[in-house]
């Protein structure tokens, strides 16, 4: 019964290919992040969602098309894929839009992309 | 603007030994801060958050913080360290809108 979950853990895969990375949340959260974390663990937003719209967009290259079926999914699909896309990838989700003040983000376990 | 300064990248302590990782903020206006914790190969677990309610902040695992206003601080302490507690601990900012502002982070290593 995990709350925020996201797969695959670990994705190797060499330039210019796509690749998606899938994220779940059974917490009933209306809210849903991508997070980028580099080599040296600074974590920057990517986008967020808020059922299913979006509403942050942090200057990410339009290669990185975030997509929500439901307001429980939210997936990021990646095209060509360049080595400075390597990171870990988190998911995360919270109640009420944003991070405001009772509503703490819930994260995933990250995604390790590797780009060759 | 609104910004968060983890003072030490790296900290060391023996086990049993008190904890303290450092974090200035910088916020317009009074902000929602925050401690998360990162264990190795695992997503980010909310430590405690001050939300203008108590300015000593305690939260799981022992972990406790305080909001000082005038020193735009929000350290976080723990009495008695504990091998387990070796992680990533992240100080993070909430200035009202829908970003988090996280800090660079602080590595926590126990010795025994």
């Amino acid at each position: 019964d995990t709350a925020v979950s996201q797969t695959p853990k670990y994705l190797v895969t060499q330039m210019g290919n796509d690749k998606s990375i899938k994220c779940e949340q059974n917490l009933g959260h209306d809210t849903m992040y991508w997070y980028k974390q580099d080599s040296k663990k600074f974590l920057k937003i990517m986008f967020s969602y808020n059922n299913k719209e979006l509403i942050i967009n942090e200057t990410v290259p339009n290669r990185f098309s975030p997509k929500s079926p439901d307001k429980a999914h939210l997936n990021l699909h990646i095209n060509s894929l360049e080595l400075g896309d390597s990171a870990v990838y988190f998911c995360a989700s919270s109640q009420v839009g944003g991070s405001s003040y009772n509503s703490p983000l819930h994260f995933g376990n990250g995604t390790r992309l590797t780009v060759t | 603007a609104q910004s968060v300064t983890q003072l030490d990248s790296h900290v060391s302590v023996s086990e049993g030994t008190p904890v303290l990782l450092r974090c200035n903020y910088s916020s317009s206006y009074s902000p929602s801060l925050f401690w998360y914790v990162q264990h190795p190969n695992k997503g980010l677990q909310l430590l405690l958050k001050y939300t203008s309610a108590a300015t000593l902040v305690k939260g799981i695992n022992g972990f406790e913080a305080e909001f000082k206003k005038s020193e735009t601080s929000f350290h976080l302490t723990k009495p008695s360290a504990h091998m387990s507690d070796a992680a990533e601990y992240f100080c993070v900012v909430s200035p009202y809108t829908d970003k988090l502002i996280f800090g660079t982070g602080t590595r926590l290593q126990v010795f025994p």
